[in-house]
């Protein structure tokens, strides 16, 4: 079975540059996460979806962070403009259930801001 | 201040030996999950707890959940090599509508 599909794996970019994050959760799995690992904080919660609808985007760190979901297999995570602070693991995640049920990870996309 | 307190960061011990990982908060959970990452990958799962006072084995591993759902532990017997990565643990806030992860420990086993 496929898992939760992450893109890129890795991305090195400049400051100042848009950054798009793409993630395909598991079919038939209606929650979707959004992550981010850093050595200094761990794993934060940025952002997660029910149904394709934002329910809560509290960890989203600045306006410079959107993520949207325009339907049940694809979501992307966008910042614009990256900043150096920016780089870190980002993680997709999703669940069967709504709710925060046991979370299927992605490999994560590896972001670097120089 | 994390809101779920995991202890010890870093773990280094020889093949063979025990070794035991918390997760403690003034907070009440709904469930507590665990999860195992290694280099490259992202977490996966290894158990849920959501019963106050529930263990629950996989293999080696011991899962126990405080009998006042704020607190959890992960005890592994007689530790090997592949069990060497990232554990760390994850809460589900009773209150909060939440999923709060704990800081993660290291776990290098030693051969």
């Amino acid at each position: 079975d496929a898992g939760v599909i992450q893109s890129p794996r890795h991305e090195v970019t400049e400051m100042g540059q848009e950054v798009t994050l793409r993630c395909k959760p598991i079919s038939g799995h209606n929650s979707l996460f959004w992550y981010r690992q850093t050595m200094m904080r761990g794993l934060e919660l940025l952002i997660y979806f029910n149904n394709n609808v934002p329910i809560d985007d509290s960890g989203m760190p600045e306006d410079r962070f959107s993520a949207k979901m325009p339907n049940a297999s694809f979501s992307t995570l966008k910042i614009q403009p990256s900043e150096p602070r920016d780089s870190a693991v980002y993680f997709c995640a999703s669940t069967a259930a709504g709710g925060f049920g046991p979370q299927h990870f992605g490999d994560g996309t590896r972001l670097s801001i120089l | 201040t994390q809101l779920l307190e995991q202890s010890p960061q870093f773990l280094s011990i020889q093949e063979g030996e025990n070794l035991t990982v918390y997760c403690n908060s003034s907070s009440v959970f709904s469930s507590l999950q665990w999860y195992r990452q290694e280099p490259g990958e992202g977490p996966v799962l290894l158990v849920t707890v959501v019963t106050g006072g529930e263990v629950k084995k996989l293999k080696r591993l011991t899962f126990q959940f405080g009998d006042a759902r704020k607190d959890s532990s992960l005890h592994i017997t007689a530790a090997q090599p592949g069990d060497t990565g990232l554990y760390l643990c994850a809460g589900e806030l009773e209150y909060g509508n939440k999923l709060v992860f704990g800081a993660g420990t290291i776990l290098r086993v030693k051969s």
